[in-house]
């Protein structure tokens, strides 16, 4: 079956400028996640959706990011007045319904953002 | 908070020899462990989850093993190839949503 995608695949913007990258779960997983890795470096958690509710938003970097989820699917990150640490690669993963704590997490191809 | 770390940094072995990699985390109240793959530019492929109360997973030539009160886990490949070139990422699951992810270990098998 169709895994995570992500889209788009590269993004290239201007400082300051806004972008908007997309998640699309795996069908029927009620989990979702949003986590960031920058060059030469691990992956950090940003945030996480149970259905379209967001009850972690702990590693959000700043406020000039945000992220929805619709409809039990399709999520959102959006990055406000870009700034070059905002470069890196921006993964999404998806888990099944279930003990969320237990269950395993299933990871998009990413979206690589370069910010000049 | 729960820090991960991944010895070696990176590894080049001849084609056919056995691999080692080893995850190090410092708080021992975890859900689980999950070994990822990641190939350049493209994402993390789940290898192996390690629920807290197993000691063992295998799939195929993979084995991964967890001791939750020493705080380590080892992932083993048996007989590797030049497809297992990647970098593996070992990630923790706490008392919360997140993994915590060690920094990987980049495998290089030479042909």
């Amino acid at each position: 079956g169709a895994g995570v995608s992500q889209s788009p695949s590269n993004k290239v913007t201007e400082k300051g400028k806004d972008v908007e990258l997309r998640c699309d779960p795996i069908s029927g997983h009620t989990a979702l996640y949003w986590y960031r890795q920058r060059l030469g470096q691990g992956l950090e958690f940003l945030i996480y959706f149970q259905g379209n509710s967001a009850p972690d938003k702990s590693g959000l970097p700043s406020d000039r990011f945000s992220a929805e989820r619709t409809g039990e699917s399709v999520s959102t990150l959006t990055i406000q007045r870009t700034q070059q640490e905002d470069s890196a690669v921006y993964l999404c993963a998806s888990s099944p319904p279930g003990l969320v704590t237990y269950n395993e997490q299933f990871f998009g191809p990413g979206t690589r953002l370069t910010v000049l | 908070k729960q820090e991960v770390t991944q010895i070696p940094a990176a590894l080049s072995v001849p084609e056919g020899e056995n691999l080692v990699l080893n995850c190090s985390f410092t708080d021992s109240a975890i859900y689980n462990l999950q070994w990822f793959r990641q190939d350049p530019g493209k994402g993390l492929t789940s290898l192996l989850l390690i629920q807290s109360s197993q000691r063992e997973q295998t799939s195929g030539r993979l084995n991964a093993s967890l001791d939750k009160s020493s705080g380590r886990s080892t992932l083993y490949i048996a007989a590797s190839q030049p497809g297992d070139s990647a970098t593996y990422l070992c990630a923790v699951r706490t008392n919360d949503y997140k993994l915590s992810f060690g920094a990987g270990t980049t495998v290089t098998v030479r042909a």
